[in-house]
């Protein structure tokens, strides 16, 4: 199993701050995606990088895959309290049918 | 639009009894995969399948047997219900394989299950 690693587990920021979420492996990945988790709710995807190097922007938010293909991380300018949830990384598994999770970062921003 | 349905939403079951959690997606997608969350641990696959007829094991599937008689659904049973699958277990589903394709997983909003 491709294991991914995230940090921090936890986080907790004032609205306004900036903030960067990590994931990593010590496996090469095809495509690493990212979702975000509410309370009582799914996971809902936000964006999936595919070519190393690769820097997808969201608003504010700012996603890069690592050149390696080992690594990603997430980048939030300015958070607001909307923002607040579980953020998941996530990779193909070694079927490649099905999706090798990281343990996930909760964000909380506070007015 | 429906997408991923899963129900029942919760669950309380005594240790020993058996049940069915069950899963339906109207995206006509062929692949689908059960999850449990458990906190600090992330998403773990129990079980997926990449069709009606064909499914396979996935990182914790011990206690638990899924079958694909359809494409749309894809239920998941708890043969013996233990503590230890006291849990939120999510259902997903995608059109494609997830191997370098930008291919997303729509997932149900999940079952909260508690055994006692």
């Amino acid at each position: 199993t491709q294991l991914l690693e995230q940090s921090p587990q936890f986080l907790s920021i004032q609205e306004g701050e900036n903030l960067t979420v990590y994931c990593n492996s010590s496996s090469v990945f095809s495509s690493l995606q990212w979702y975000r988790q509410e309370p009582g709710e799914g996971p809902v995807l936000l964006v999936t990088v595919v070519t190393g190097g690769e820097v997808k922007k969201l608003k504010r938010l700012t996603f890069q895959f690592g050149d390696a293909r080992k690594d990603s991380s997430l980048h939030i300018t300015a958070a607001q309290p909307g923002d607040t949830g579980l953020y998941l990384c996530a990779g193909a598994g070694d079927s490649g049918y099905a999706l090798n999770f990281g343990k996930g970062t909760s964000l909380l921003v506070t007015p | 639009n429906a997408g991923v349905t899963q129900t029942p939403k919760f669950q309380v079951l005594k240790t020993g009894q058996s049940m069915t959690l069950q899963c339906a997606q109207d995206m006509n997608h062929e692949y689908m995969s059960w999850y449990r969350q458990d906190p600090g641990m992330g998403l773990r696959l129990i079980h997926y399948s990449v069709g009606a007829g064909i499914t396979d094991q996935g990182e914790v599937p011990n206690g638990y047997n899924v079958s694909r008689s359809t494409t749309e659904d894809f239920p998941l049973r708890l043969l013996s219900a233990a503590p230890s699958q006291t849990s939120v277990y999510f259902c997903a589903s995608s059109y494609t394989a997830f191997d370098g394709r930008n291919t997303e997983a729509f997932f149900g909003q999940g079952t909260r299950l508690t055994v006692v």
